[in-house]
C-alpha cells in the first residue's frame, strides 16, 4: 500500500485559501487519491476523490500531477468550522482498504 | 452521499464483559466494510476488513478472537469486543464501500466505547 507524507500541522486565518500536500511517491497504478476531514470524536468525512489532473467538488478541488506521486487538496476561503484533521490516502477503492497516516491538523483562526 | 450508521455511540462497559457494536450502511449495499480503532490525538489503525458472507481478514496484530467481526449482510457488520479490558478503551470506526469501480469508502460516525 502506497505510503502517504503530509505537514503535521499548518495554520490559517478565515477567509484564506489552503494548499494542503500529500507525497505519495509509490502510488499504484490503480489507486485513487481521496481527501478525508476529521473533526474531534467523530468518522472521518469524504472531502474529495481523484485519479489524474483536476477535480474540484462544492467544497474543495484535488490537483494531482502527471507522474501522481503527489496531490495538493485546496479549500477556498476557509471558515473557523474547517478546523479540523485532513488524511489523504491512496488506494484501490474497488474494496481495497485504506491506511491512514498521520494527517494534516489544519487551524483556521479569526 | 452515502450513509453509515454505527450504534451505540457510546458505551460503558465493567471489564471481562462483551460489547457489540453494529455499523449499518443505509442507503447503499456495502459489498465490505471496515473496522478502525482510534486512541487520542492519533490517526485511525485499521484492524480487520469484513465482506459479506465470509470471514474477516485481521491486520497483523489485532486478535481475532478478541475483536469478533461478523458480516452477515450487505448493510450490516458488527464488531464485538470479548472480554474487554480497560485497554480497549478506544473510539471504534467502521467504514463501508460498494465496491464499485471508483467507489470511495464511507465513515459512521464512531462508537466510543470506555471499559471500567
Amino acid at each position: 500500500l502506497a505510503k502517504t507524507t503530509q505537514p503535521i500541522s499548518m495554520d490559517s486565518y478565515e477567509g484564506q485559501e489552503v494548499n494542503i500536500t500529500c507525497s505519495h511517491n509509490n502510488i499504484a497504478t490503480n489507486d485513487y487519491i481521496t481527501w478525508y476531514q476529521q473533526f474531534p470524536s467523530q468518522g472521518p468525512r469524504f472531502i474529495i476523490q481523484g485519479y489524474k489532473t483536476k477535480v474540484t467538488n462544492e467544497v474543495a478541488s484535488l490537483f494531482i500531477p502527471a507522474d501522481r506521486k503527489s496531490s495538493t487538496l485546496s479549500l477556498p476561503r476557509v471558515s473557523l468550522s474547517d478546523t479540523a484533521v485532513y488524511y489523504c490516502l491512496v488506494g484501490d477503492p474497488q474494496g481495497g482498504k485504506l491506511i491512514f497516516g498521520q494527517g494534516t491538523e489544519l487551524s483556521v483562526k479569526p | 452521499g452515502a450513509v453509515v450508521s454505527q450504534h451505540p455511540s457510546w458505551v460503558i462497559c465493567k471489564s471481562g464483559t462483551s460489547v457489540k457494536i453494529e455499523c449499518r450502511s443505509l442507503d447503499f449495499q456495502a459489498t465490505t466494510m471496515f473496522w478502525y480503532r482510534q486512541f487520542p490525538k492519533q490517526s485511525l489503525m485499521l484492524m480487520a476488513t469484513s465482506n459479506e458472507g465470509s470471514k474477516a481478514t485481521y491486520e497483523q496484530g489485532v486478535e481475532k478472537d478478541k475483536f469478533l467481526i461478523n458480516h452477515a449482510s450487505l448493510t450490516l457488520s458488527t464488531l464485538t469486543v470479548t472480554s474487554a479490558h480497560p485497554e480497549d478503551s478506544s473510539f471504534y470506526i467502521c467504514s463501508a464501500t460498494s465496491g464499485r469501480g471508483g467507489e470511495t469508502q464511507y465513515f459512521g460516525p464512531g462508537t466510543r466505547l470506555l471499559v471500567l
